[in-house]
This record gives structure tokens, sequence and C-alpha cells, in this order.
């Protein structure tokens, strides 16, 4: 079962203006990570928040983290026509013997119109 | 570096063929991962190694086969291709997975399956 549902599926937005995506997730984790996938081309990281973090920014990305609610956002200002991909979020869940694996949710479809 | 490296980007199989899907990686990286993405599936673990010698099952392994003999290559076997394992495949590493300070995935580029 997939552990991060990401919300919307999909979002068309006008170049200039935010993106803002929500990933929910089950289970108690140790870090959640975003992920971008241009199409036809593997993931690319794109940044990793800890559990003890409540926000995390990279350039024009702005990711939040609410444990309490098991949440988190993945804000992109001033998008450009470049940001257009699909955004996945990663939660670690536990496997055998203490290691992690990451675990996908099914991704929200970003497009951006110039 | 070249990072993740996988073979082939493309590939057509005739139901009930086999074949091995190629990923390596030269970071170094203990844990490599096996991922299958489909259409609104996102994507789903298939097999993992969490160092040479050492694999197990993800969510969806049936119908494949995963070795560990090198730290370097994590190779995935199709048995008996299926139709229901047309997919794009991707192969994943990362420094370890037994670090509870995560570090990044880094994906190869995929390879594209059909099985007809």
């Amino acid at each position: 079962s997939q552990q991060g549902e990401e919300d919307p599926q999909a979002l068309s937005i006008q170049e200039g203006e935010n993106a803002t995506m929500n990933c929910s997730y089950k289970t108690s984790i140790n870090n959640l990570q975003w992920y971008r996938q241009n199409s036809g081309r593997g993931l690319v990281h794109l940044i990793l928040i800890r559990s003890n973090e409540r926000e995390k920014h990279s350039g024009r990305l702005r990711v939040t983290l609410d444990t309490s609610k098991k949440s988190s956002s993945l804000l992109i200002t001033a998008s450009r026509a470049a940001d257009t991909a699909s955004y996945f979020c990663a939660t670690d869940a536990k496997i055998i013997q203490g290691a992690q694996k990451l675990v996908f949710g099914q991704g929200t479809r970003l497009t951006i119109n110039p | 570096n070249a990072g993740v490296t996988q073979t082939p980007k493309f590939q057509v199989l005739k139901t009930g063929q086999s074949m091995t899907l190629q990923c390596a990686q030269d970071m170094n990286h203990e844990y490599m991962s096996w991922y299958r993405q489909d259409p609104g599936m996102g994507l789903r673990l298939i097999h993992y190694s969490v160092g040479a010698g050492i694999t197990d099952q993800g969510e969806v392994p049936n119908g494949y086969n995963v070795s560990r003999s090198t730290t370097e290559d994590f190779p995935l076997r199709l048995l008996s291709a299926a139709p229901s394992q047309t997919s794009v495949y991707f192969c994943a590493s990362s420094y370890s997975a037994f670090s509870l300070v995560a570090t990044e995935a880094f994906f190869g580029q995929g390879t594209r399956l059909t099985v007809v």
C-alpha cells in the first residue's frame, strides 16, 4: 500500500503564479522527500525535510511539514514553463533490521501555461 | 560520474520470454531498488537490496527476481514475461538504508517495457 498521497492529481496554472501541492501520509516518518519527474525521464530529488523540521526552503521551493496532521506541502513560487512536470512525495517506511525504504505517492501533474 | 545507468531504454518482449534489466551505479551506494511505474499507480517497489548479497521483496515482487553480487550492480530478471508486466521500470540507489539521516535517491532514466 502507498504511504503518501498527493493532492491534487493535476494542476494547471499560468506562468508566474504560485503552485501548491499537498501530500498526506499514514504512519510516522523520519523524513519526507519531494521529487520531480519530467516526461519520459527518471525522478530527480528536490528537497528533504526531517520530522523535527516544520519548513524548509530551496530556491523557489518551500516545503512545510505538519507531523500532527501527517501532511506536507510543496510550494513553487513564480512558476516557469520549465516547472511543468510530475511531482512526487516520498516517505520512509521501516523494513527489516532497522533499514528504511522509500514509498512514493501517485504524484501531482503540474502544467505551467505560458 | 555516470550516476545510475539502466539498460536497455526500450524493450518489447513476447509473452513467456525472459529478460534481464540491467542497473549499475558508480557512487558506492549501499541501497538499491527497483520500481515500476504505471499510469495512476505511482511508483511501486518491486525488490530492494540494502547491500551486496542482501535482497528482499517489495510491494509487487511476483514474476521478478533480483540478485546483488556486487555493490555496483542490481539486475532485475523477468522470469516469464506477461502483458501485466508492461510498464516503465526505474532503478534507484541511495547511500544507505540504515542511516536515520536519510539521503536522496538517485534514479536511472528508466526502461520502457512492452509485453505483447
